[in-house]
């Protein structure tokens, strides 16, 4: 079965200091990891995933097969990027089910 | 932009009514997909469609769900009979092939009282 683990309900950090929201799954064959993020009164949008490789608004994110994790990077938070961020996992092959997380909601304090 | 679109975006219902939630996808979408959210849980997928039909579906998604493209702009679900834990957030979401972004609708606050 797939699980996608956030640990943190909340992080708070201040104005440009670094970013690292915690994602971990399971799942026993070669997923696709997504981060979605939705901003207050908005809706949820991709992010990045992992197999873009790229760096969107300052973010990114490595997949660690190892340790089965995805966790999300910023090195300096800015007040905008105050917003519920979910880690998402879809078993690829033709498959687009996406399986979420609970969502962390980040604060960046000014 | 195009976007997906969502209607009504809060819908109240009797328990026992049936309820249907509507959804105009981006138009050269192919793929569509509904998932749902309850208050303070994950944001949990119901269904995805394809070629005017079901490709997956969840254990969630029982019969008392169903979906329907009934022209070439709506896509729809239907809950039959709804319940009291049938109350969440519903969103659309459509791509347009399986390899691309999900792009999600602002959603259906779905409360059955």
């Amino acid at each position: 079965a797939q699980r996608v683990t956030q640990p943190e309900k909340l992080l708070s950090v201040f104005k440009g200091a670094p970013v690292e929201l915690k994602c971990n799954y399971s799942y026993s064959g070669s997923p696709e990891l997504f981060w979605y993020v939705q901003y207050s009164r908005q809706r949820l949008q991709l992010l990045l995933r992992h197999i873009s490789r790229e760096s969107i608004k300052g973010f990114t994110a490595d997949l660690n097969k190892g340790e089965t994790s995805f966790h999300l990077k910023k090195p300096f938070a800015q007040e905008e990027d105050s917003a519920m961020y979910y880690c998402a996992l879809s078993a690829g092959a033709g498959s687009y089910q996406l399986t979420f997380g609970k969502g962390t909601k980040l604060s960046v304090i000014p | 932009e195009p976007e997906v679109t969502q209607t009504p975006s809060h819908q109240v219902t009797q328990m026992g009514q049936e309820v249907i939630l509507r959804c105009v996808p981006i138009s050269n979408h192919l793929y569509f997909y509904w998932y749902r959210q309850i208050l303070g849980q994950k944001v949990e997928f119901l269904v995805s469609f394809y070629n005017n039909e079901i490709s997956e579906k969840s254990e969630i998604f029982d019969d008392q769900f169903s979906v329907e493209r009934p022209d070439g702009s709506n896509f729809t679900l239907k809950i039959r009979s709804t319940k009291l834990e049938d109350s969440a957030m519903y969103f659309c979401a459509s791509s347009r092939s399986l390899n691309t972004e999900a792009f999600f609708g602002q959603g259906t606050r779905l409360t059955v009282v």
